[in-house]
């Protein structure tokens, strides 16, 4: 069973939609959690941390369930340059551990 | 500050070639990381280092070996490559800690074997 998996895709939504993603991780003893975003042929970069109490920077709002080991991603009135892939990661242990990524586009 | 830098940024290799991949970090990160990303595999780890001196395996090692030798740098080297490693590679690093941050990864090497 993999450590992290994530529905693919691909999401295609209009521009001002809502779209959420989810996740969800097979190890109880993961420790931290965490979104980045992947634009096409670019580096991973952080998009946000997962709290257990779940936190919202702007458009966007995380949310963690540490009992069904569900983490998910919400993003509002969704942009053209919220266009890209965003990959669930969780740390346990001493590793990260990546999802297979999300692909989203907005569509003028 | 460059972050994470890597070096090269493109390489081709022929079967059986070696070549050893660069990454360094100028944010005094106790913890680095190589991975590969292939198609619809997401990032896989192929070994990390905790330390200066330390590494260990990680999900995908088999064909790879590393050094970190200097807490700054991390090296990556490929002994024999072969077709299956052809891929997009990323050395990241971050903070250790009771806290676990973020990592902050390089801008990739894409290395094609044929």
């Amino acid at each position: 069973r993999k450590e992290v998996e994530q529905d693919p895709g691909p999401f295609n939504v209009p521009e001002g939609a809502t779209v959420a993603f989810n996740c969800t991780y097979s190890n109880s003893a993961s420790q931290s959690f965490f979104w980045y975003r992947q634009d096409c042929r670019k580096e991973p970069k952080l998009l946000m941390s997962v709290y257990s109490s779940g936190n919202e920077d702007g458009r966007f709002t995380a949310q963690l369930n540490r009992a069904s080991q569900y983490i998910s991603l919400l993003i509002r009135d969704s942009k053209l340059s919220d266009s890209a892939t965003y990959l669930c990661v969780v740390f346990t242990g001493n590793q990260f551990y990546f999802g297979t990524g999300t692909s989203l586009t907005v569509i003028p | 500050n460059a972050g994470v830098t890597q070096t090269p940024k493109f390489r081709v290799l022929k079967t059986g070639q070696s070549m050893t991949l660069l990454c360094a970090q100028d944010m005094n990160h106790e913890y680095m990381y190589w991975y590969r990303q292939d198609p619809g595999m997401g990032l896989r780890l192929i070994h990390y280092s905790v330390g200066e001196g330390t590494t260990a395996k990680g999900e995908v090692p088999d064909g790879y070996n590393v050094s970190r030798l200097k807490k700054q740098n991390f090296l990556l080297g490929l002994e024999s490559a072969a077709p299956s490693q052809t891929s997009v590679y990323f050395c990241a690093s971050s903070y250790s800690g009771v806290y676990i941050y973020e990592q902050y990864f390089g801008p990739g090497t894409r290395l094609t074997v044929t």
